[in-house]
């Protein structure tokens, strides 16, 4: 079964104050790892797909990164306005058929950036 | 309309009562998705369709029905609500395209079972 746990649960950082957040990870051979940003109230958005180790994606002040066991979300130089939370997801390879697709999503990490 | 669309935004519905969450995507997606979203718990899935006239069962598909027409639509019915349904429910789709699963969400529907 794919397991998806995310680190910290909630994280205040100072606008302008750079950090991380963490994605560990457990799946029967990774497809792909997928981030997402909620704003309350909303539906995930989606920002980026991770397909193999050493592979990095950038976004404005996000850059995503992955190894075999789990992915990172660095922020650099916060605003306010990316406070949300950050879902993180796998996609496993798991038996073919119908469900094969299938996502496992982390409990996401609720991030607040402060003027 | 551009992407996907739910309705009703929210719902407070009586226990018992039976209830449909309409969910429409144009963009041709081929995949849809219906989870459930509750606090402490994340995002867990309900059902899925692959295609047009399938579905399968999710991780919590208990008390839950869907259906797949065509492509575009993917209502969601609960048949008897009972107040363990009170949840923030949404709906996404996905092209299946080199087996990778990019998804793409909805606004949401909020519901409150008494």
């Amino acid at each position: 079964e794919d397991q998806v746990t995310q680190s910290p649960e909630a994280l205040r950082l100072q606008e302008g104050e750079s950090s991380s957040l963490n994605c560990s990870y457990t799946v029967s051979g990774l497809r792909g790892l997928f981030w997402y940003r909620q704003d309350p109230g909303k539906g995930p958005e989606f920002l980026f797909t991770l397909y193999s180790a050493g592979e990095e994606k950038e976004k404005e002040r996000l850059k995503a990164t992955l190894t075999k066991k789990e992915s990172f979300l660095h922020i650099t130089a916060p605003k306010p306005e990316d406070s949300a939370t950050y879902l993180c997801a796998v996609q496993g390879r798991q038996d073919s058929g119908a469900g094969s697709y299938q996502l496992t999503f982390g409990k996401g990490t609720k991030l607040s950036v402060i003027p | 309309i551009a992407g996907i669309t739910q309705a009703p935004t929210s719902q407070i519905l009586a226990a018992g009562r039976r209830m449909t969450l309409r969910c429409t995507q144009d963009m041709r997606h081929n995949a849809m998705y219906w989870y459930r979203q509750d606090l402490g718990l994340g995002l867990r899935l309900i059902h899925y369709s692959n295609t047009a006239g399938t579905t399968g069962k999710g991780e919590v598909p208990d008390g839950y029905s869907v259906s797949r027409a065509n492509t575009d639509d993917f209502p969601l019915t609960l048949a008897s609500a009972v107040p363990s349904q009170t949840s923030v429910y949404f709906c996404a789709s996905s092209v299946l395209r080199s087996s990778l699963n990019e998804q793409f969400f909805g606004p949401g529907t909020r519901l409150t079972v008494l």
